[in-house]
């Protein structure tokens, strides 16, 4: 079945520092999605992309939806404590199953006031 | 507040013991899912749900049942439950932007 990679696993970094982790597949999707999740909580939806070479911001965050529809990318700017948290990227084609959202492993991201 | 709301929140079963994960959503969603999460592994889809009264199984469905109540719950049943069920479950539904997910359930098989 299809599968994401995600990179990198784990990141530390101190506070301030920008932050970029991507998200590839040996598969094209029509969205992309990205979500962060906090200790003892469930995902939350961050960006979502729609058009490939989208580039869309939300506050400090930033994603772009690659050009050949197999890949995306999120930058965090100016690194808070609060960043902290395992994001995770998802590809999902509209039409067809219903159970299409592909979930990347995840990148754990730690920030060091 | 609207959202996904999921019951119990931690549990520690037996193995051989049976359980029911509960999960409620009140945004009319259409669609609604079941996710485990373990380390390492991203979150892997047990059970979907595309309508009221359609169930379909996810890429890991062996040692679990689902059952779509009505528009709003769905919920996830383990009848014999074993050790490598040891997870975090998540319970989403979507609607026209993304996936909706609840808070989890914490659940170890001993």
């Amino acid at each position: 079945g299809q599968q994401l990679n995600q990179s990198p696993q784990s990141m530390f970094i101190q506070e301030g520092e920008d932050v970029s982790m991507n998200c590839t597949s040996s598969s094209i999707f029509n969205t992309w999605l990205w979500y962060k999740q906090e200790p003892g909580e469930g995902p939350v939806l961050l960006i979502a992309l729609y058009k490939a070479g989208e580039l869309t911001s939300n506050g400090r965050l930033t994603a772009q939806f690659g050009i050949t529809r197999k890949d995306s990318f999120l930058n965090i700017s100016a690194s808070i404590p609060s960043d902290v948290g395992i994001y995770f990227c998802a590809g999902f084609n509209y039409g067809g199953s219903q159970g299409n959202l592909i979930f990347g492993k995840g990148t754990k991201l730690s920030v060091k006031p | 507040n609207a959202g996904v709301t999921q019951t119990p929140k931690f549990q520690v079963l037996k193995t051989g013991q049976s359980m029911t994960l509960q999960c409620a959503q009140d945004m009319n969603h259409n669609s609604m899912y079941w996710y485990r999460q373990d380390p390492g592994m991203g979150l892997r889809l047990i059970y979907y749900s595309a309508s009221e009264g359609t169930t379909d199984k996810g890429e890991v469905p062996n040692g679990y049942n689902v059952s779509r109540l009505n528009k709003r719950e769905f919920s996830l049943r383990l009848e014999s439950a074993a050790p490598s069920q040891t997870s975090v479950y998540f319970c989403a539904s979507s609607g026209t932007v993304g996936y909706t997910f609840g808070s989890g359930t914490r659940l170890t098989v001993v």
